[in-house]
C-alpha cells in the first residue's frame, strides 16, 4: 500500500486479556519501529527491526510485551495480561533504511484502552 | 541521547508566518536535526531535516543557527490544517550500524487562529 497500515484502529481489552496489534509497513522498507504514546505525551520508543532481526528492544516496558517480524515485512506487537497502564496509542513506523536521508513514515496507530 | 527543548505551545494567526524554535545545545557534530508534526488522531509526519545549511521544501523551511545549538522551523503561511504538535528531534548518523533510536519530546502544540 501507499502508507503504513495498522490494525485494529481501536482496541478495548479487559484487564488481563492478551492483545495483538498489527503493522503493515510500506513495501520494501527495511526498518520498522514501534512506539507507545500516552495521552498528551510524545511517542516513546519500544523496539526496532531491521528486516526480520529485532536489533533493539530496550524500550519494551516489561516482559509482557513482545514484538515479531518473522518475514521481514508485517510486524505484530503482542501484549500479554494487559494492565490499565498499557492504555495508549501504539504507533508503527517504517523507513527504507535508517540513513539520515530517510524520514520515517508512521501509521495512524492503534488506540488501546484497557478496562 | 542528545536532547531538544521546545516551547509547550504557540499561537499563530491564519495566513501569517510561524517560527517554531528548538534548542539543542548538546548537539554533536554527527546529529541531524529532524522535524515531525502530528495532527490530531494521526501518527507523526516527517516535515524536514538538515545538518548545517538552511533547508527548504514544499512544507516548510528549516533555519539552523551557525553554532547548530538551535534551529527554527518556519511555516511561511499558517493554515488551519497546520494546527498540530511539532517535534524537533536529533538523529545521530555516526552510531554503529547506521541505526539510532529516535527520541521524541513533548513537542510544541501549534494553535492556528482563524
Amino acid at each position: 500500500g501507499a502508507g503504513v497500515s495498522q490494525s485494529p484502529r481501536y482496541k478495548v481489552a479487559k484487564r488481563g486479556q492478551d492483545v495483538a496489534l498489527r503493522c503493515d509497513p510500506i513495501s520494501g522498507h527495511v526498518s520498522l519501529f514501534w512506539y507507545q504514546q500516552a495521552l498528551g505525551q510524545g511517542p516513546e520508543f519500544l523496539t526496532y527491526f531491521q528486516n526480520e532481526a529485532q536489533l533493539d528492544k530496550s524500550g519494551l516496558p516489561s516482559d509482557r510485551f513482545f514484538a515479531e517480524r518473522p518475514e521481514g515485512s508485517v510486524s505484530t506487537l503482542k501484549i500479554q495480561r494487559t494492565q490499565q497502564e498499557d492504555s495508549a496509542v501504539y504507533l508503527c513506523a517504517s523507513s527504507f533504511f535508517t540513513g539520515e536521508g530517510y524520514g520515517y513514515t508512521f501509521g495512524s496507530g492503534t488506540r488501546l484502552t484497557v478496562v | 541521547d542528545a536532547k531538544t527543548t521546545q516551547p509547550n505551545s504557540m499561537e499563530s494567526n491564519e495566513e501569517e508566518p510561524v517560527h517554531l524554535p528548538c534548542n539543542h545545545s548538546t548537539i554533536s557534530g554527527t546529529d541531524y536535526i529532524h522535524w515531525y508534526r502530528q495532527l490530531p488522531s494521526q501518527g507523526p509526519e516527517y516535515v524536514i531535516h538538515g545538518l548545517t545549511s538552511n533547508v527548504n521544501n514544499r512544507m516548510a523551511s528549516l533555519a539552523i543557527a551557525e553554532d547548530r545549538k538551535s534551529s527554527t522551523l518556519i511555516l511561511h503561511r499558517a493554515t488551519l490544517r497546520d494546527a498540530a504538535v511539532y517535534y524537533c528531534i536529533l538523529r545521530d548518523q555516526g552510531s554503529s550500524g547506521g541505526y539510532q533510536k529516535v527520541t521524541f519530546g513533548t513537542g510544541t502544540k501549534l494553535q492556528v487562529i482563524p
